[in-house]
């Protein structure tokens, strides 16, 4: 079953704007992870924030985590094509098992 | 580039049959987990194995099976094929479980 549900399921930008995708989950975790997916490929690890920690930054990427409300966001600021591709939010509860959402599909524009 | 490799890249096959998927892990890792992502979807968890033993299962049925070998690489199999089992099928290696590096994904197509 899938615990994270991204929102919007969709998000169409031009290139420079910033983009904001959400995250809620149902059950307590240890952290949740962000990945990058192109084209139906491989997934590409772009950030992890312990549930201990509200904000963290990478580059371009920053995300938030509220434990309170079960939701995390990813912003990309300043967006370019080449960010286009899918975002899932991925949470780690036990030992091993990561749940992923059905993620969020960006396109930015030229 | 993860250092996961898997193969084959594609693969076409019949309903009933049998397939086995293979990956190979970044070097130094331990673990394995496999995923399927069926079209549209986030990924699902199938199991994992760690040091050559499994150590977690998904909700998937006992047609689907896997192997971890001494050199930490690993097998899925999946018997008696149905159409829902078309999906790119991702293993992850890790190191006791931390941080898991993707590989580029097999996809399967069963018709």
């Amino acid at each position: 079953s899938q615990q994270g549900e991204e929102d919007p399921q969709a998000l169409s930008i031009q290139e420079g704007e910033n983009a904001t995708m959400n995250c809620s989950y149902k059950t307590s975790i240890n952290n949740l992870q962000w990945y990058r997916q192109n084209s139906g490929r491989g997934l590409v690890h772009l950030i992890l924030i312990r549930s201990n920690e509200r904000e963290k930054h990478s580059g371009r990427l920053r995300v938030t985590l509220d434990t309170s409300k079960k939701s995390s966001s990813l912003l990309i600021t300043a967006s370019r094509a080449a960010d286009t591709a899918s975002y899932f939010c991925a949470t780690r509860r036990g030992s091993y098992q990561l749940t992923f959402g059905k993620g969020t599909k960006l396109s930015v524009i030229p | 580039e993860t250092g996961v490799t898997q193969s084959p890249t594609h693969l076409i096959k019949t309903r009933g049959q049998q397939v086995t998927l293979r990956c190979s892990s970044q070097s130094g890792h331990n673990t394995v987990s496999w995923y399927q992502q069926a079209l549209g979807q986030g990924p699902q968890f199938i199991f994992q194995y760690y040091r050559e033993e499994e150590n977690g299962r998904g909700n998937f049925p006992p047609r689907f099976s896997g192997l971890q070998f001494p050199n930490y690489s690993s097998e899925l199999n999946v018997n008696a094929l149905e159409l829902d089992d078309s999906a790119l099928y991702l293993c992850a290696s890790s190191l006791d479980s931390l941080e898991q590096y993707f590989g580029p994904g097999t996809r399967l197509t069963v018709t």
